[in-house]
């Protein structure tokens, strides 16, 4: 089936401006991921949903990002103010808890590329 | 909160050889270590999970393995190919219902023909 996808691929914008970055999840997967990737580091964790709610916002930087998922699929990074720090890679990945096997596994989409210049 | 740490950085090897990448965390109540592949301009891509109730786990070429008490897991690749050069990373989570993932710095594999 088809798996996580975000949108735009890549986003080149200037300092100063608002940007949106979208994820649509695997359908059916309740809990959602975002993460920062920049260049030759990993995934730094950001903020993650179940269902609609943002159940921990703890890595987001400050109060110039936010996310939300009205209607508990699809997620919308959003980020004001934009400043070249924020050029980075940013992941979504979409996970199912299973309880029979009582263990949750999290995939990821290709990522937005944003550049500020 | 929790730290991993991820060693080599860069690994090269021929073609057939192995390879093992390592990674430490810091955090005991830690219980899942995933490993992901991600190639260039790509997501990273699950390939092998261990939960801490097991130390072992093989898929045909990929195995990782997981010594809770020095809090160190392994990633070892055997008979390597030009198609496994990628980045790897370590992960690290509480195991729950959700958790979030703490990653290495990931390492570069170069698999020369």
């Amino acid at each position: 089936g088809a798996g996580v996808s975000q949108t735009p691929s890549n986003k080149v914008t200037e300092k100063g401006k608002y940007v949106e970055l979208r994820c649509d999840p695997i359908s059916g997967h309740t809990a959602l991921y975002w993460y920062r990737q920049s260049l030759g580091q990993g995934p730094e964790f950001l903020i993650y949903f179940q269902g609609t709610g943002a159940a921990d916002d703890s890595g987001l930087p400050n109060d110039r990002f936010f996310a939300v998922r009205p209607e508990g699929s699809v997620s919308t990074l959003k980020i004001q103010r934009t400043e070249r720090g924020d050029s980075a890679v940013y992941l979504c990945a979409s996970s199912l808890y299973s309880p029979t096997a009582g263990e949750e596994t999290q995939y990821f989409g290709p990522g937005t590329r944003l550049l500020v210049l | 909160g929790e730290n991993v740490e991820q060693h080599p950085s860069t690994l090269s090897v021929q073609e057939g050889d192995s390879a093992v990448i390592k990674c430490t965390y810091s955090d005991s109540a830690s219980n899942y270590f995933p490993w992901y592949k991600q190639e260039l301009g790509k997501g990273p891509q699950l390939i092998i999970d261990i939960r801490s109730n097991v130390g072992e786990k093989k898929d045909q070429r990929i195995a990782v393995t997981l010594n809770k008490t020095a809090k160190h897991f392994s990633l070892h690749i055997t008979e390597t190919q030009p198609e496994d050069s990628a980045v790897y990373f370590c992960a690290a989570s509480i195991s729950g219902r959700y958790s979030t993932l703490t990653f290495g710095k990931g390492t570069m594999l170069l698999v020369s023909p």
